[in-house]
């Protein structure tokens, strides 16, 4: 079964920082992998999506990066907004209908 | 509509009813997944449906749990006998293409979520 795993839980920053967070995934065999943002007492908001042939994908601020053969992922926020808080989820699709999620990790922007 | 919505957004149950939690995904969208999201963890996968087919339920945690979308719109998970180990937060999500669909951009939209509790 794939294991997506993110890293770090939770982080803290103060506002204008530039940021890193990791997922990896344990079986490289992916359709591809999707960043999604979640709010409290919200659904999910599909950030980006990279393809498996992808390295990478930009919107804005964000960036994210994509190494199937060694299974992680990053997503790079540049100059973090207080409204950029949020838990970010990293997702994996294996077939044309199977996802697997990571558990998240939980940012917090300092104004 | 503009998003997909999903009712009631809140339910409590006693332990021992039966829920039903309804999806109207986005109009026209042929794919249509259910996800169980427990406190502090990622949404797992329940089930999908491909228009009104039902292709894959290898999620659904126990045979309490029922999903039907009969006219391959509206959705509606069913949980019988509710456990505590069934409160989480119950997210539904749609997207345009179906598993024929070869461009692997499609792209989920997912609802607000129904958070159910079971006391």
């Amino acid at each position: 079964k794939q294991e997506v795993t993110q890293i770090p839980a939770a982080l803290s920053v103060p506002e204008g920082e530039n940021l890193v967070l990791n997922c990896s995934f344990t079986d490289s065999a992916i359709y591809n992998l999707q960043w999604f943002r979640q709010d409290p007492g919200k659904g999910l908001t599909s950030l980006l999506l990279i393809q498996s042939s992808q390295r990478e994908q930009t919107s804005g601020r964000l960036n994210a990066s994509l190494d199937k053969s060694s299974g992680r992922s990053t997503l790079y926020i540049a100059a973090s907004q207080p409204g950029d808080s949020a838990t970010y989820l990293c997702a994996v699709r294996i077939t044309g209908n199977q996802f697997y999620f990571g558990t998240g990790t939980s940012l917090t922007v300092i104004p | 509509g503009a998003g997909v919505s999903q009712s009631p957004r809140y339910k409590v149950a006693k332990r021992g009813q039966d829920v039903a939690l309804r999806c109207d995904p986005i109009s026209g969208h042929v794919s249509l997944f259910w996800y169980q999201q427990a406190l502090g963890q990622g949404p797992e996968f329940l089930t999908y449906f491909q228009n009104e087919a039902q292709l894959d339920k290898s999620g659904l945690p126990s045979d309490r749990f029922f999903a039907e979308r009969p006219e391959g719109s509206v959705s509606t998970l069913k949980i019988q006998r509710t456990q505590q180990e069934d409160s989480a937060v119950y997210l539904c999500a749609s997207s345009l293409g179906g598993l024929a669909y070869t461009s692997s951009t499609d792209t989920q939209y997912f609802g607000p979520g129904t958070r159910l509790t079971v006391l």
